[in-house]
């Protein structure tokens, strides 16, 4: 099945840092990726749709300049919490989306997920 | 707005035995896609099975199930023969033609031996 990996899989950093966080599509190519955010025993909340050669789109209330994404190839989405706080702390999923079969299916591929803790 | 609600918050089951997942949504649209995604504690998304909702046939995979009701927005998730492993938290998403995820707060199912 397609595989999404993260890196990396836990991050430690002092308040005010940035951090970067990979996404990778490791045997399809990904016109779209996204990026979820998941607090404690809680659901997932989409944070952005991230484009290809284009902009992301942000869901409403997350800001788009501290959370900077960059999909530069159909293979690679980046995710950037820049001056990063304690309330950022949480775990980090993307996905990519592929869509297979003939009459075209699209399904969602989950990472592994990221934990971010914020010092 | 497009909700998806599940109203379980933990389920148990014995062993062997089957358990019944509930899910149910909110839209005005007539053509979406329901998924059923598994979370271990490893916290890796699995794809369990997807429904499309232009098919009245319920999907199965192996020992999952759904019972899918598209008048009554009910997207239920059944699962036979209940192994150890199956224990993990489940989630309800729904995906409109935007291609963007809904998911329910999920329900953790815990399976006893």
């Amino acid at each position: 099945g397609a595989v999404v990996s993260q890196h990396p899989s836990r991050v430690i950093c002092k308040s005010g840092t940035s951090v970067k966080i990979e996404c990778r599509s490791l045997d399809f190519q990904a016109t779209t990726m996204f990026w979820y955010r998941q607090f404690p025993k809680k659901s997932l909340m989409l944070m952005a749709t991230s484009n290809e050669g284009s902009k992301a789109t942000y869901e409403q209330g997350v800001e788009k300049d501290k959370f900077l994404i960059n999909h530069a190839s159909l293979t690679l989405s980046t995710l950037t919490v820049t001056s990063a706080h304690p309330e950022d702390s949480s775990f980090y999923i993307c996905s990519a989306r592929m869509t297979s079969g003939g009459e075209g299916v699209e399904t969602q591929y989950f990472g592994p997920g990221t934990r971010l803790l914020v010092l | 707005a497009q909700t998806v609600t599940q109203s379980q918050p933990e389920m148990s089951v014995q062993e062997a035995e089957t358990v019944t997942l509930s899910c149910t949504y909110d839209t005005s649209e007539s053509d979406y896609y329901l998924f059923w995604y598994k979370q271990p504690p490893s916290r890796q998304m699995i794809l369990v099975i997807r429904q499309e909702a232009y098919k009245q046939q319920n999907a199965t995979e192996n020992r999952f199930s759904v019972n899918f009701q598209k008048a009554a927005k009910s997207f239920s998730l059944k699962i036979s023969d209940s192994q150890l492993g199956d224990a993990a938290m489940y989630f309800c998403a729904y995906r409109p033609g935007t291609y963007k995820y809904i998911f329910g707060t999920g329900t953790r199912l815990k399976v006893l031996a």
